[in-house]
């Protein structure tokens, strides 16, 4: 079974929709949970934090935290051409010693059409 | 220069050459990381160093040596490699204060490796 688990896509979606986009993690002591986007010849750069189970917003991104259900999302409301990247689910785990281990899925590419 | 720098963007090497990676930040963080990015797989942590201290190696092959001199500064050896480490290499930091960690890395451009 893999760590973290997203469908790899593409997801398609009209411009001004709602673009849903999951994720599974196999961890129940996981801690925290992010979503990364990476547009295509980029590096990924964080665009949420969750830790608690719920939604949390900003802006026209909300996350959503179900740890019973070891599943986090990312909705993208109103969605623009701007958007279509691929999204990074990725989960934390402390290290002995300092540092944090980041385990990433292997992301959903989400296009954004006119 | 502010974020994270990494340096060269593009590199093509044989499998017997030796060559290093660089990559330092400039963002006051105490953890850095090298990750390794390749098509339709997940990125893979390969090295954490936490204070200029590995805490981390994700059972790595020895052909791939990392250094961490001081907390800005991280770089990747390269030797005999084969060709399926052909991958972009991201470099990336993070703040380790427990209090506030949010665990967010900030990463580099990427080093995009070609083994020939």
């Amino acid at each position: 079974q893999k760590e973290v688990e997203q469908n790899s896509g593409p997801l398609s979606v009209p411009e001004g929709a709602i673009a849903s986009l999951n994720c599974t993690y196999s961890d129940r002591g996981s801690q925290s949970f992010f979503w990364y986007r990476q547009y295509s010849g980029k590096s990924p750069e964080l665009i949420m934090f969750i830790y608690s189970n719920g939604d949390k917003e900003d802006g026209r991104f909300t996350a959503q935290l179900n740890k019973a259900s070891q599943y986090v999302s990312l909705l993208i409301r109103d969605s623009q051409p701007s958007d279509s990247a691929t999204y990074l689910c990725a989960v934390n785990a402390r290290i002995t010693g300092g540092g944090n281990k980041l385990t990433f899925g292997t992301g959903t590419q989400l296009k954004v059409e006119l | 220069e502010t974020g994270v720098t990494q340096t060269p963007r593009h590199l093509v090497m044989g499998m017997t050459n030796k060559k290093s990676l660089k990559c330092e930040q400039h963002l006051g963080h105490n953890a850095m990381y090298w990750y390794k990015q390749s098509a339709k797989k997940p990125l893979e942590l390969m090295f954490v160093y936490n204070f200029k201290e590995q805490t981390e190696n994700n059972s790595v092959p020895s052909r791939f040596s990392p250094e961490c001199p001081n907390s800005s500064h991280l770089f990747l050896h390269l030797h005999t490699l084969q060709p399926e480490d052909s991958a972009l290499y991201l470099c990336a930091s993070s703040q380790r204060s427990s209090v506030q960690n949010t665990g967010e890395l900030f990463f580099g451009e990427g080093s995009r490796l070609t083994v020939l």
